[in-house]
């Protein structure tokens, strides 16, 4: 059974940082692209970042990119999320997903962790 | 950056009857299309991508069409598990990956 399992969420003053964790289980961690994505409270889902399988590829929302890091261990069967520089509006849920395609090309999330929420405030 | 649309954003339905869900995007997909159910305190599933092609495990009354810039989500008859929110979502052209705003499917 595919499963993932986000960690690592809080409360941080705006200018901070946080790292955030994805746990993976059930598949071949390092055959599939994966992604973040977030949900802010009472809002729609927004697409964060993609990591190639062998991270040499990173791909962001213009909103983030400068401040927000994707990167994976396939060791230790695990994505990462470093947000640092973080502002009020990117408070939220974050989820980690599994890119379905293993090529990449079609970014359809086919798995989701149930998410870790950060919260951005003073 | 393409900006999908959903429509409408909340709709009503009785259980038993047909739901039928639009979204369109401000330029071509191709059928580069996926389709997520969302529960409250739940994470997203994935419902159709390709437009029409039933992810694993998703019953057949939940079907996909449409190509270009319009698309549809139909439930055929409405189960009391199937009021949530859904998203559309292109993956034909990104960076960035873009979702529509989702219509809420609520008990009528």
């Amino acid at each position: 059974e595919v499963q993932l399992v986000e960690s690592g969420g809080g409360l941080v003053q705006p200018g901070g940082s946080l790292r955030l964790s994805c746990a993976a289980s059930g598949f071949t961690f390092s055959s599939y692209w994966m992604s973040w994505v977030r949900q802010a409270p009472g809002k729609g889902l927004e697409w964060v970042a993609n990591i190639k399988q062998d991270g040499s590829e990173k791909y962001y929302v213009d909103s983030v990119k400068g401040r927000f890091t994707i990167s994976r261990d396939n060791a230790k069967n695990s994505l990462y999320l470093q947000m640092n520089s973080l502002r009020a509006e990117d408070t939220a849920v974050y989820y980690c997903a599994r890119v379905r395609d293993s090529s990449g090309y079609y970014s359809i999330f086919d798995y989701w962790g149930q998410g870790t929420l950060v919260t951005v405030s003073s | 950056e393409i900006v999908m649309t959903q429509s409408p954003a909340t709709l009503s339905v009785s259980p038993g009857e047909r739901a039928t869900l639009s979204c369109r995007a401000s330029q071509s997909v191709s059928s580069n299309l996926a389709w997520y159910q969302q529960k409250p305190g739940q994470a997203p599933r994935l419902l159709i991508y390709g437009a029409s092609t039933r992810a694993t495990g998703i019953p057949a009354r939940f079907s996909g069409s449409g190509s270009g810039t319009e698309f549809t989500l139909t439930i055929s008859s409405l189960q009391s598990e199937d009021f949530a929110v859904y998203y559309c979502q292109q993956y034909n052209n990104w960076p960035p990956v873009t979702f529509g705003q989702g219509t809420k499917v609520e008990i009528k």
